[in-house]
Parts: structure tokens; C-alpha cells; sequence
């Protein structure tokens, strides 16, 4: 099947480390997200990226880092710089550039940081 | 900027009753609208969309939504709500005239009683 598998789902880290999440697509897609999810405030943006080797930042990229090097990879690590680290984190993939093609999520990684 | 507002926080309906979500956006050029629906400790889940054309949208699930250009709104509808409707609904929102980025409401968590 198709799809985003993200990776692990639930995830504990104590403060002061760095943590990388995982996030592979197999369904071809340019286009790839990450959004961070808290309680009553809906997705925020951290970052997007749009083809191999190069991705912009979203509304909340600060504490964060990405890479593309591969199509189907976009991994998200949360720095020790993220001052409130612990949310749901949600990888999308998108097959198009522009703005008419809906996106695709995973089922998301629970961070927890103490 | 785009934005979404979905102005209640939570949608109680009785089984079989008609179900309303709303949601009313802001968008400099013509928008491109969204609704997705969220199990817990899940992805988002693509419900429909609206590019162009019929103001009626008809999606997965039963669920419908309608466009309102003069009201700038977008309401998720379905005409006998199920149990296992209960779930957080979002709108989300992007600029028609190019710019990539997704902008999602708060979401509304809805609760259908048996």
C-alpha cells in the first residue's frame, strides 16, 4: 500500500537532547511537510519541501532542522533549541506544487520531553 | 496572509441528525478550501475539496460542503450523522494565486450521541 509511515510513534527524550524523527513516503510525491499539533491550536507549519535538496521554513521553524536528500525521506530533528518541545508531530506529502492537490499525512509521532 | 476561523470548539449532534461544521476563511486571491478529519492518535484524513466550479461539493463518507464566495464560508455538512462520525473535523485554506502553504483552523471536535 501507499502511503506515509512515520516513525517511532510515540517517542520520550529527556531535555537538552536532540531527537530526530522519521518520516518515508512511497507514493512518488514532490512535495513534503511537517506540521506540529497542539491541544485547541489546530497544525502549525515548521517546514516544506518541495524537491530533493531544498526545503524552506514554515511559521515555527525555530528549534528545528530537515533534510531532503532523498525524495521519499524528510526527516525532522527537534533541536535542544526547541524551547517546548514535547507536541504531535505530523509528516504530509503532497503530489503537486502548486495548490490543488490535498495532502497526505501520517499518523504522526507523540514527542514527549522531560 | 490566508486564514480559517472555525468558530466552535465542539459540534454536539444526536445520531441521525443532521451535521454542521463550520468554518469561514480570508484569502488575498480565490481560495482553495479543504476539509480533513482526524481519528485520535492519527493522521489527517482528506474529506473534499474545493478548486473551482460547482459551489456543492460532495466527498468521502456522505460528507458534503458548500462554497459561499459573499459569505466567505465553506461548512462541512452531512445530511444523518453517524457515531462513527466523532472526530476533530479541520478547514484549511490556501491562496489560489501561488502560494504554497496550507493554512488550517483549530479544528472542531465532533461528538455524535447514540
Amino acid at each position: 500500500d501507499g502511503g506515509i509511515t512515520q516513525s517511532p510513534k510515540y517517542l520520550f527524550r529527556k531535555e537538552g537532547q536532540n531527537v530526530t524523527l522519521s518520516c518515508e513516503q512511497n507514493l512518488n510525491h514532490d512535495a513534503m511537510y511537517w506540521y506540529r499539533q497542539d491541544p485547541g491550536q489546530g497544525l502549525r507549519l515548521i517546514y516544506y519541501s518541495q524537491i530533493v535538496n531544498d526545503f524552506q521554513k514554515g511559521d515555527i521553524a525555530e528549534g528545528y532542522s530537515v533534510s531532503r536528500e532523498k525524495k521519499e525521506s524528510f526527516p525532522l530533528t527537534v533541536t535542544s533549541a526547541q524551547k517546548n518541545p514535547t507536541a504531535f508531530y505530523l509528516c504530509a506529502s503532497s503530489e503537486d506544487q502548486g495548490a490543488v492537490a490535498p495532502l497526505h499525512f501520517g499518523n504522526g509521532t507523540r514527542l514527549t520531553v522531560t | 496572509a490566508q486564514s480559517v476561523a472555525q468558530p466552535e470548539d465542539q459540534v454536539n449532534v444526536a445520531e441521525g441528525n443532521p451535521l454542521t461544521v463550520k468554518c469561514t476563511y480570508s484569502v488575498s486571491g480565490n481560495p482553495y478550501l479543504f476539509w480533513y478529519v482526524q481519528y485520535p492518535n492519527r493522521g489527517l484524513q482528506f474529506l473534499l475539496k474545493y478548486i473551482t466550479g460547482d459551489n456543492l461539493v460532495k466527498g468521502s463518507y456522505g460528507f458534503e460542503a458548500e462554497f459561499n464566495k459573499s459569505q466567505t464560508s465553506f461548512h462541512l455538512k452531512k445530511p444523518s450523522a453517524l457515531v462513527s462520525d466523532s472526530a476533530l473535523y479541520f478547514c484549511a485554506v490556501r491562496d489560489g494565486r501561488g502560494n504554497n502553504r496550507l493554512a488550517f483552523g483549530k479544528g472542531n471536535q465532533v461528538v455524535v450521541i447514540p
